[in-house]
């Protein structure tokens, strides 16, 4: 069975960073890539970033880029997303998941983890 | 900036037969865009009914596929229940490991 595992969210002030993490199991991690999306409370999905199967490449939303930083490690079947230089817009559930097609068509999702940026 | 559209909202009688769209604002939806659909209820995660243009996702009932037609994506959902009744978004690859989520779709049946 495909499991995602999200850990890392909290709560933190405007400017501040976290280190989100996607624990993988259940199918052969480093085959496939890897994406972050998150939804705004009240609001819809939104692509954040994905990183290719060997970490090779990676790939982000204008939204986030310079601020937000995927990366993955094989051996340890954990994908991470280091977000940095937080907004209040930035608050939302962030969910991991994997993609089939090279870096698109998302399949399986995790439960998510929630990031909450305020003063 | 492109932008993927979706119905906003659109209603089925139970049993029915609906067919929701994905387009692009400025362009033709292809396979190459590997549009893949979810559905997604209130408090969960979403949950992925097709990826890569009519492929289900494990699990997924045969009632539910996913084709192009005319220059966008589609889903359709046939003999619909009560428990359809939620959000569809579709996602498009652009190009450059780019995807955009459209801004979902609202499932009524009734």
């Amino acid at each position: 069975e495909v499991q995602l595992l999200e850990s890392g969210g909290g709560l933190v002030q405007p400017g501040g960073s976290l280190r989100l993490s996607c624990a993988a199991s259940g199918f052969t991690f480093s085959s496939y890539a890897m994406s972050w999306v998150r939804q705004a409370p009240g609001k819809g999905l939104e692509w954040v970033s994905a990183i290719s199967d060997s970490g090779g490449g990676s790939y982000y939303a204008d939204s986030v880029k310079g601020r937000f930083t995927i990366s993955r490690d094989n051996s340890k079947n954990t994908v991470y997303l280091q977000v940095n230089s937080l907004r209040v817009e930035d608050t939302a559930m962030y969910y991991c998941a994997n993609a089939r097609v090279g870096v698109a068509a998302i399949d399986y999702w995790g439960q998510g983890t929630l990031v909450t940026v305020s003063s | 900036q492109t932008v993927v559209t979706q119905e906003p909202s659109f209603s089925v009688s139970p049993g029915g037969t609906v067919t929701l769209t994905c387009g692009l604002s400025s362009d033709s939806v292809s396979t190459s865009h590997y549009p893949s659909w979810y559905q997604q209820t209130p408090g969960q995660a979403p949950r992925t009914l097709i990826y890569s243009t009519n492929i289900r996702s494990s699990g997924v009932p045969d009632r539910f596929s996913g084709s192009i037609l005319g220059n966008k994506a589609a889903l359709t959902i046939t003999g619909a229940q009560a428990d359809d009744e939620c959000v569809y978004y579709c996602v498009l690859y652009m190009r450059r490991g780019i995807s955009v989520f459209g801004g979902g779709t609202k499932l009524t049946v009734l």
